[in-house]
């Protein structure tokens, strides 16, 4: 059974730095591309970081570009998500979500519970 | 980029009822690379198609996709009362961009 666990996350203010963890098991990591979906509350889904299989890649979009940076732990089948400067719009349920295969072009087919981030001062 | 636009924003229909919800793109999604996915409140999403026609492990047959290019639909036959939830397409032909949603509320 495929399961993905989100921790780390937390209220923090603006400008600072957060680390996201999601624990896989159920699945060989290495062989498939994971992603980080956030939503916003009382909003709607956005992509916004991936990494293939292997850890190539990785992606992200365009608002997220410069501060957040994805990575994959193959030995502890962890995926990671180092944010910093944060900002009060990176204020997000943080949902990691598992590729339905190690390459592009992939879907979502598995997705965790989620983990909460609020930034505030 | 492509922009995936969602209608109708809302949907009111009464349990047994058919739901047709639509998902266009602005530029087309090749080899149908279009998932959609079910969120009830408080949870996670839930895939239900991929490949813009093909259903999800364990996902009923009244749910089913059809559609290319730039147009798809999910189509939901008759309405249970768990069915009530928001409902989101997806694309993954060009990185991955997410529709607005569309709410079928309890009419």
């Amino acid at each position: 059974e495929v399961q993905l666990l989100e921790s780390g996350g937390g209220l923090v203010q603006p400008g600072g730095s957060l680390r996201l963890s999601c624990a896989a098991s159920g699945f060989t990591f290495t062989n498939y591309a994971m992603s980080w979906v956030r939503q916003a509350p009382g909003k709607g889904l956005e992509w916004i970081s991936g990494i293939g299989g292997r850890g190539d890649g990785p992606y992200y979009t365009d608002s997220v570009k410069g501060r957040f940076t994805i990575s994959k732990d193959r030995s502890e089948s962890t995926l990671y998500l180092q944010m910093n400067s944060l900002r009060v719009e990176d204020t997000a349920v943080y949902y990691c979500a598992k590729g339905s295969t190690g390459y592009y072009p992939y879907y979502l087919d598995y997705w965790g519970q989620g983990t909460l981030v609020t930034v505030s001062s | 980029e492509i922009v995936l636009t969602q209608s109708p924003g809302t949907l009111s229909l009464s349990p047994g009822e058919r739901a047709t919800l639509s998902c266009r793109a602005s530029q087309s999604v090749s080899s149908s690379n279009l998932a959609w996915y079910q969120q009830k409140p408080g949870q996670a999403p839930r895939l239900l198609i991929y490949g813009a026609s093909s259903r999800a492990t364990d996902i009923p047959d009244r749910f089913s996709g059809s559609g290319s290019g730039t147009d798809f639909t999910l189509t939901i036959s008759r309405l249970e009362p768990e069915d009530f939830a928001v409902y989101y397409c997806l694309q993954y032909v060009n990185s991955r961009t997410f529709g607005p949603g569309t709410k079928v509320e309890i009419k």
